[in-house]
């Protein structure tokens, strides 16, 4: 079945540094990547959505500038989270999408500033 | 994203009950799935409806998708102290492909 790879699973940063989280599709090329967000007790929220090649189409509020999404190629979104804070420590999760079959979506990884 | 209602949002039961979740969304979908999460883990795929069917069976699991009503139903029945998770309804709407997700519903299953 259709595989993604997210890694790191979990992070510590210092406050102000910047930390970047890879998702690879392993064995299927994922038209369009998906990156969510959540904070404890809560649910699975839309950061953005990334088709391969062009530019990532940001959810309302969510800083584009901050967030950045590079989706260069058709296996491989990162999502780097730039002068990170502590109130962005949260549960990033990614999700691909194959044409013609849905979506599968990565283990996670825990963000942790301090 | 427009997030669906997931009703109850926290449910406490005993070793050996059937435990019912519910979701509701917004929009026509192409097919809706379950998956659940252990505490602060990663996501696992339960079960998947397609838009077409209304009751799905896997194991201990059920799932209905009444699509007049939008709505979704999973039941876990003979629920068991591991079954302690919160548990999404995923829908993806014809046009978008978006995954969207409902407010999810925290089960504790005591032993």
């Amino acid at each position: 079945g259709a595989v993604v790879s997210q890694h790191p699973s979990w992070v510590i940063c210092k406050s102000g540094t910047s930390v970047k989280i890879e998702c690879r599709s392993l064995d299927f090329q994922a038209t369009t990547m998906f990156w969510y967000r959540q904070f404890p007790k809560q649910s699975l929220m839309l950061m953005a959505t990334s088709n391969e090649g062009s530019k990532a189409t940001y959810e309302q509020g969510v800083e584009k500038d901050k967030f950045l999404i590079n989706h260069a190629s058709l296996t491989l979104s990162t999502l780097t989270v730039t002068s990170a804070h502590p109130e962005d420590s949260s549960f990033y999760i990614c999700s691909a999408r194959q044409l013609g079959y849905g979506y599968t979506f990565g283990s996670g990884t825990r963000l942790t500033v301090v | 994203s427009q997030q669906g209602e997931e009703d109850p949002q926290a449910l406490s039961i005993q070793e050996g009950e059937n435990a019912t979740m519910n979701c509701s969304y917004k929009t026509s979908i192409n097919n809706l799935q379950w998956y659940r999460q252990n505490s602060g883990r990663g996501l696992v795929h339960l079960i998947l409806i397609r838009s077409n069917e209304r009751e799905k069976h896997s194991g201990r699991l059920r799932v209905t998708l009444d699509t007049s009503k939008k709505s979704s139903s999973l039941l876990i029945t003979a629920s068991r102290a591991a079954d302690t998770a919160s548990y999404f309804c995923v829908s993806s709407s014809g046009g978008s492909y978006i995954p969207t997700f409902g407010r999810g519903t925290s089960l504790i299953v005591h032993p």
